[in-house]
């Protein structure tokens, strides 16, 4: 596709379920970057990849939150043990390079309900 | 640490006028990356204008400007001859060095018909 897709658009999940989020980046970007917006608040910074490597998963609020881009494409974020805290929108974004000198362009992000 | 603060939580003005959307950050290196993102209901993240510190000149981008105060990190964003389509979340972005871009909480702006 021609932009970044995010699947699915909206979860609605129980406490204490498991969940995987899917982020489709730009062709050839290499660049993937997570982060979490919640209600009210800008988005904040979880994990960054740099091909299939983790370069910066400092945003990684605990041993709950992982995430995998096992070929340098696609990734998944995933979330162990829900707790309600964890409801927010979920944003992936892509850029071709790294830094401030290419554009990081996002998909609409997966909102997360944890009942 | 770095920061974004934008102090301004709303803003609104009436179509074709000018607004101005207030930034400041704080960060101790030299080399750093600014950018305003708009975010409309569709929360579909867009560029709007993007600022490399190391330059002196403020950003263009058609009826978009910054005001760019390196001493002051001052970067605020002027929307010229506003129109419906303007209407949205905004947010001031820093980018240093490592590649997570910080936040600002955002300024919502509304466009009065």
């Amino acid at each position: 596709g021609a932009g970044v897709s995010q699947t699915p658009s909206n979860k609605v999940t129980e406490k204490g379920k498991y969940v995987e989020l899917r982020c489709d980046p730009i062709s050839g970007h290499t660049a993937l970057y997570w982060y979490r917006q919640s209600l009210g608040q800008g988005p904040e910074f979880l994990i960054y990849f740099q091909g299939t490597g983790a370069a910066d998963d400092s945003g990684l609020p605990n041993d709950r939150f992982f995430a995998v881009r096992p070929e340098g494409s696609v990734s998944t974020l995933k979330i162990q043990r829900t707790e309600r805290g964890d409801s927010a929108v979920y944003l992936c974004a892509s850029s071709l390079l790294r830094g401030g000198t290419s554009e990081q362009f996002f998909g609409p992000g997966t909102r997360l309900t944890v009942l | 640490a770095q920061t974004v603060t934008q102090s301004q939580p709303e803003m609104s003005v009436q179509e074709a006028e000018t607004v101005t959307l207030s930034c400041t950050y704080d960060t101790s290196e030299s080399d750093y990356y600014l950018f305003w993102y708009k975010q409309p209901p569709s929360r579909q993240m867009i560029l709007v204008i993007r600022q490399e510190a190391y330059k002196q000149q403020n950003a263009t981008e058609n009826r978009f400007s910054v005001n760019f105060q390196k001493a002051a990190k001052s970067f605020s964003l002027k929307i010229s001859d506003s129109q419906l389509g303007d209407a949205a979340m905004y947010f001031c972005i820093l980018i240093q060095g490592a590649q997570k871009l910080v936040f600002g909480q955002g300024t919502r702006l509304t466009i009065n018909p």
